[in-house]
């Protein structure tokens, strides 16, 4: 089993609907989580920290649930800004991430 | 303005000859990385480095080095030995602290033919 699974998708999403994708990992150690945003061709940007009690930023929710061992996130109303693949990613021990394989979403007129 | 830069954008070679590339960061931040991402797929972590002067190997660190000589600069070596090298190279830093995130430069997309 992958230390961190992503679904590759593609999600594809009528512009305004809302879409939600998981995460799922392997080890139960990791302490930090991380959804990160890539366009095509271009670097990952952070686009949200996860925290155990969930948060919200605008149109974007994250949530970690450590029993089943998995974070998720929703985006509402989405926008065609919003087509992207959305890596996911997690911290074990020390300073490294490891990386989910990343969820590219489709936003469509 | 602070940030993370790699240079080249695009890099081309023949197959045999070593390149390095180059990741440069003014954020002050202790840590940096080397990842590898081939189409459709995660990043895969090459070598990182916590301080100067010390890096450690990371899941696919064969056919890499890396130097950490000053704060600022983590320079990544595709050497010969590397057998499929093209993909697109990403350097990331983050602060020292454990539960910090990491911040990327554009990536270095290296042809190697």
């Amino acid at each position: 089993r992958k230390e961190v699974e992503q679904d590759p998708g593609p999600f594809n999403v009528p512009e305004g609907a809302t879409v939600a994708f998981n995460c799922t990992y392997s080890n139960s150690a990791s302490q930090s989580f991380f959804w990160y945003r890539q366009d095509c061709r271009k670097e990952p940007k952070l686009l949200m920290s996860v925290y155990s009690s969930g948060n919200e930023d605008g149109r974007f929710t994250a949530q970690l649930n450590r029993a089943s061992q998995y974070i998720s996130l929703l985006i509402r109303d989405s926008k065609l800004s919003d087509s992207a693949t959305y890596l996911c990613a997690l911290r074990a021990a020390g300073n490294k991430l490891t990386f989910g394989g990343g969820t590219r979403v489709l936003v469509k007129p | 303005d602070g940030g993370i830069t790699q240079s080249p954008k695009y890099l081309f070679r023949k197959e045999g000859q070593n390149v390095t590339l180059s990741c440069e960061q003014n954020l002050n931040h202790d840590a940096m990385y080397w990842y590898r991402q081939d189409p459709g797929q995660g990043l895969r972590l090459i070598y990182y480095s916590q301080i100067v002067n010390d890096f450690q190997k990371g899941d696919i660190a064969e056919g890499y080095s890396v130097s950490r000589e000053k704060k600022e600069s983590f320079p990544l070596t595709v050497t010969s030995a590397q057998k499929n090298p093209t993909a697109f190279y990403l350097c990331a830093s983050s602060p020292a602290t454990s539960i910090s995130e990491q911040y990327f430069g554009p990536g270095t997309r290296l042809t190697v033919t």
